[in-house]
């Protein structure tokens, strides 16, 4: 257990609609990151916070967004969902900004009908 | 444009064997390096990091090589166990961007009894 807690486990919504997916980091981790994980591909960075605060931007789609609350938890929201957003999205957190190990949940499985 | 490359989709090893994972990178900037492991249904945990100031690092069964002229990093799995059968992901990141780590498109590895 890594102690990153992802939920839901899974979405099943369908196109044009939007959803919000929830992370809580590790006790004592400053850092979230979002990462995308797409059929047959590699993960794909998203974006980083680090205690609050937005620190780095991936290849992070306009219509999604994230925010990092003042408990840590973090939220990453995706509208106007497309077949093509299907996808596994994993949290990971760490304690510091720079070159911590990432600690992962276990992912949100969602899929857009 | 992928920065980090696992050429091998998928390996398989007798146990007791040695397992060679390869990596290779582009971008020069790179200068701390990771392996990731995953299982089905779970996130990626750490495994072992190397930084660019060294050339080895090892930890138990797992020893990590950087070629840092060829832009190119190893790990080796020794002897190999059937619980060591996974997805192994390789990342980088940068001296400039510590926060933003690339991943690899991983490598499935089998173990066989």
């Amino acid at each position: 257990d890594s102690g990153v807690t992802q939920t839901p486990k899974h979405l099943i919504t369908a196109t044009g609609q939007r959803v919000t997916l929830r992370c809580s980091p590790r006790s004592g981790d400053l850092s979230v990151y979002w990462y995308q994980q797409s059929l047959d591909q590699g993960l794909q960075f998203l974006i980083h916070y680090y205690n609050g605060e937005e620190r780095a931007k991936g290849n992070i789609l306009e219509r999604f967004s994230a925010q990092q609350f003042p408990d840590l938890h973090s939220e990453l929201n995706l509208s106007s969902l497309e077949l093509g957003d299907s996808a596994l999205y994993f949290c990971a957190s760490s304690v510091g900004p720079n070159n911590s190990p990432l600690h992962f949940g276990n992912g949100t499985r969602l899929t857009v009908t | 444009d992928q920065q980090v490359k696992q050429n091998s989709p998928s390996l398989s090893v007798q146990e007791g064997r040695i397992s060679i994972l390869n990596c290779d990178y582009t971008n020069s900037m790179f200068d701390y390096f990771l392996w990731y492991k995953k299982y089905p249904a779970e996130g990626p945990t750490f495994l072992i990091s190397i930084s660019s100031i060294k050339d080895k690092n090892e930890d138990g069964r797992f020893t990590v090589f950087l070629n840092k002229s060829a832009k190119h990093l190893s790990l080796h799995i020794v002897p190999s166990q059937p619980g060591d059968s996974a997805v192994y992901f390789c990342a980088a990141s940068a001296k400039t961007s510590y926060d933003k780590v690339i991943f690899g498109p991983g490598t499935s590895l089998s173990v066989i009894p």
